[in-house]
């Protein structure tokens, strides 16, 4: 799996956009970028992957660098309950699913 | 209902003795994965599934014991707790090449 570097924490207010983002230099060509987060009190739930393009969900979108070397977890508008830890993590195709967690950044979003 | 469930909750025990935390889900999703997280670690594979009958050892599998007799369960089984094995354990399931769905946690402290 490649090496990610994600910021400790970030702050963000109610209601306006965040941005989220994680080096990963080390990736290879076929390493997926996947997002999770971890609510207080609960299990890591999924948020997006990408591999080139950017992505779009209803939970955020990804912006992924052109040289992939970096990319971009954005919330349009957050919210209180977007307060978590968001773990960014590079996953080779051949891993059977294995994930790397890192320390993550947690993210507070002010009223 | 449909997902992933763990049990027990909360465990309390001693060092030396047998522990089993239990994990079912109801996707007959192939892929099974067991983690702790540790404050300062983030989240560390024990053991991962790719199918039943089929275990193989992540990142930290010392003290630990799995099975998967049926598709929908993966127990995880410290054969003699001892103390650094006080941790949330998690549970995970996913179908092959999607994202993985996390179980809600084991806290698990050994007296």
């Amino acid at each position: 799996d490649a090496k990610t570097t994600q910021p400790n924490s970030m702050e963000s207010n109610e209601e306006e956009p965040v941005h989220l983002p994680c080096n990963h230099s080390t990736i290879s060509g076929t390493d997926y970028i996947h997002w999770y987060r971890q609510l207080p009190s609960q299990g890591p739930e999924y948020v997006i992957h990408g591999l080139t393009s950017n992505v779009n969900n209803r939970m955020a979108s990804l912006a992924i660098a052109e040289d992939r070397k970096s990319s971009t977890l954005i919330l349009h508008r957050a919210t209180l309950r977007d307060a978590a830890v968001y773990y960014c993590i590079g996953r080779g195709g051949t891993s059977y699913g294995k994930l790397t967690f890192g320390q993550g950044t947690i993210l507070t979003v002010h009223p | 209902d449909a997902g992933i469930t763990q049990s027990p909750r909360y465990k309390i025990t001693e060092t030396g003795r047998q522990v089993t935390l239990m994990c079912h889900q109801t996707w007959s999703h192939s892929y099974m994965f067991w983690y702790r997280q540790d404050l300062g670690h983030g989240l560390r594979l024990i053991y991962y599934s790719a199918a039943a009958d089929i275990t193989d050892k992540g990142e930290v599998p010392d003290g630990y014991v799995v099975s998967r007799s049926k598709t929908e369960n993966f127990p995880l089984t410290l054969e003699s707790a001892t103390r650094s094995q006080t941790s949330v354990y998690f549970c995970a399931s996913s179908g092959p090449g999607q994202p993985q769905h996390f179980g809600d946690g084991t806290r698990l402290s050994i007296l």
